[in-house]
């Protein structure tokens, strides 16, 4: 049972444009949620976190929101840019879990020149 | 600091070999994970360790996977013996520990492609 997930495994956006990926979750223990990118032969890096207190954190042209009644999140990258081409991963964490992180099944974002 | 440093960074084995991948977490990380990535199941968590105990080895898929943390600045992830549904990529990650309440940034390595053929 899949308790992050993100149902696009993939997206194409132009540069410049806003990319938009989401993210559901089923735990309603979730309380943190993190945002990872990945490159190819790399491991994932953190980009951005939010709190269940928050219903919106931004970092630059990064903005993550939490919609925690509706179990779901979002990443907005505003321009996108070709170098954000990458996978990007969902991930979510319980208090109390130890910090154990639970990942979705990430979505991969080609930003177009 | 030079980060989460794995090894190696790609191991070719045959079915049935032993194998072993490494893990130096960043100095002064707590926590340590292991991860397997597949296309089928994404990014899933072996095991973890807290001050080089294991805390919940739930996620690792049989016996003949095992792995140990001897001191704060090396783990080790075994497969014994390996088999082709084993080929993933084996991401190790370290976290800081800031406490109760806290959820900690995780750092990753660049990951060990493995393939048992």
């Amino acid at each position: 049972d899949q308790q992050v997930k993100q149902n696009s495994p993939s997206l194409s956006v132009q540069e410049g444009r806003i990319s938009i990926l989401n993210c559901d979750y089923t735990n309603s223990m979730f309380d943190y949620f993190l945002w990872y990118k990945k490159y190819p032969a790399e491991g994932p890096t953190f980009l951005i976190s939010i709190s269940s207190i928050k219903d919106k954190n931004e970092d630059g042209r990064f903005t993550v929101f939490l919609n925690k009644s509706a179990k779901h999140l979002s990443l907005h990258i505003v321009p996108s840019q070709p170098g954000d081409s990458a996978v990007y991963f969902c991930a979510a964490s319980a208090l109390g879990a130890g910090n154990m992180l639970t990942f979705g099944g990430g979505t991969r974002l080609m930003v177009k020149p | 600091d030079a980060g989460v440093i794995q090894s190696p960074r790609h191991e070719v084995t045959e079915m049935g070999q032993e194998v072993t991948l490494r893990c130096k977490p960043i100095s002064g990380h707590d926590y340590l994970f292991w991860y397997r990535q597949t296309m089928m199941r994404g990014l899933e968590l072996l095991i973890y360790f807290n001050n080089n105990v294991p805390i919940d080895d739930s996620g690792m898929p049989e016996d003949r996977f095992s792995a140990k943390m001897p001191n704060a600045s090396f783990s080790t992830l075994k497969i014994q013996p390996s088999e082709p549904r084993d080929s993933a990529v084996y991401f190790c990650a370290s976290s800081e520990g800031q406490g109760v309440g806290y959820t900690d940034t995780q750092y990753f390595g660049p990951g060990t492609r493995l393939t048992v053929l």
